[in-house]
Parts: C-alpha cells; structure tokens; sequence
C-alpha cells in the first residue's frame, strides 16, 4: 500500500530563518494537499498539487510537486512563530473503487522567537 | 472557521459510559470522515460516509459506531471504551471522494474532540 514519509519529523529554527519539509510517497501522487495543524486542533488546507514540475505560493509558503510526482517541498521563507505548528502531506491513491486517502506521518515545527 | 463544527471540544468519559461525539458541516460536502490522533501517530482514518453511506470501516474496534443521518451530520457513539482509546477526534468533509477529484478532494477539519477515558 502507498505511504506517505515525511521527513524531518520535527524541526526547531530560529525567527526569520527559512526551513524547507518533505513529502515523499512510495508511488505516484494523484494530487497532493498540504494541511497545518495547530496543537490540540483541526487541520486547516494550505495548498494543493496536481500536476508534475507545479509550484504553488501562499504568503511566505512555497510548495512544490517534483517531475515524477512523487515527492513534494514545503518551504517557508523567514519564519515566523505564527508558523509554528504540525504540517502533514495528504495524497489521493489507488483506483476506482479502490481510492484511498493517506495522510504523512506529519513534521512538528517550533519557531523561536 | 472552516465550516465544520464538532461537539464537545472537551469529553472525559470512564470506561462504562455512553457518549456521542457530533459533527455537523455547512458546506454542502457529500463525504464525511472520522479521523483518530493519537500522540506521536499518524493521523488514522476510522470510518468513512459518502452520500449518508458507509464506505469505509478501517477494522475499528466495535465500541466505536458511526451514525450519518443526513450529508451534513455525522456521529460517533463511544461505549465501554479502554483508556488507549484517549485521542484527539477529529471530522472532516469533502465535496467528493474519489480519484483525481483535484480541488473537490480537498478536506476540511473541525476543531476535534478531545477524549479522555479514565
């Protein structure tokens, strides 16, 4: 069955610095969505990617689907501790009738004011 | 607010007790989710409910049971619950469920339900 790693597992770095996580999934990526949790709280979406080479951005976040679509970046630039919180990959796999949603392991970030 | 609200935020339960977790989304999503977190694990889907139909039932322990009465309401009733059952509980609904449904695939959380079992 497809997985979902990501990696680091968690992250500690000081305001202003830029950070970069990743996703990397065992098979192709039929779109891949990018969510940040809070602690204690619910995911709220970020950004999605569909299509090999997409590059996507949201204020300071800039995510990105690689060629073969089996490995996506999330990277912050200039960080700031309003960014501190749990960040997972979600993908869509397998086919009709057989479709699943995964979610990556996810990688805690702390930013230091 | 992302749309869906989930209810209590807070529950402490002991190991006899009947409750119920509720989700209801204002969204008009066809798909409803229960999701389990756990500290230190990935995010696990429980159960899964597509236009009001089970579609998914990932081997969850019977004490767990799910109600979908309508697209924009979803319960989870908890009975005889084991302490390891202690989560974050979390809702979520899409428009759709299916492969590249691109943006329609998108999920969106409630706040959870925070479980505690004594």
């Amino acid at each position: 069955s497809q997985e979902l790693e990501q990696s680091p597992q968690s992250l500690i770095v000081q305001e202003g610095k830029n950070l970069t996580i990743n996703c990397t999934s065992s098979k192709t990526l039929y779109g891949l969505y990018w969510y940040k949790q809070k602690y204690g709280e619910g995911l709220i979406f970020l950004m999605m990617l569909q299509k090999g080479g997409e590059e996507k951005s949201h204020e300071k976040i800039t995510a990105k689907l690689d060629e073969k679509k089996q490995q996506s970046s999330l990277h912050i630039t200039a960080s700031q501790p309003s960014h501190a919180g749990i960040y997972l990959c979600g993908a869509g796999s397998g086919q009709s009738g057989t479709y699943k949603y995964i979610f990556g392991t996810g990688t805690r970030l702390k930013v230091l004011a | 607010e992302t749309g869906v609200t989930q209810t209590p935020r807070h529950l402490v339960m002991g190991m006899t007790n009947k409750k119920s977790l509720k989700c209801e989304q204002h969204l008009g999503h066809n798909a409803m989710y229960w999701y389990k977190q756990s500290a230190k694990k990935p995010l696990e889907l429980m159960f899964v409910y597509n236009f009001k139909e089970q579609t998914e039932n990932n081997s969850v322990p019977s004490r767990f049971s799910p109600e979908c009465p309508n697209s924009s309401h979803l319960f989870l009733h908890l009975h005889t619950l084991q302490p390891e059952d202690s989560a974050l509980y979390l809702c979520a609904s899409s428009q759709v469920r299916g492969l590249n449904q691109g943006a329609k695939n998108i999920q969106y959380f409630g706040a959870g339900t925070r479980l505690s079992v004594l």
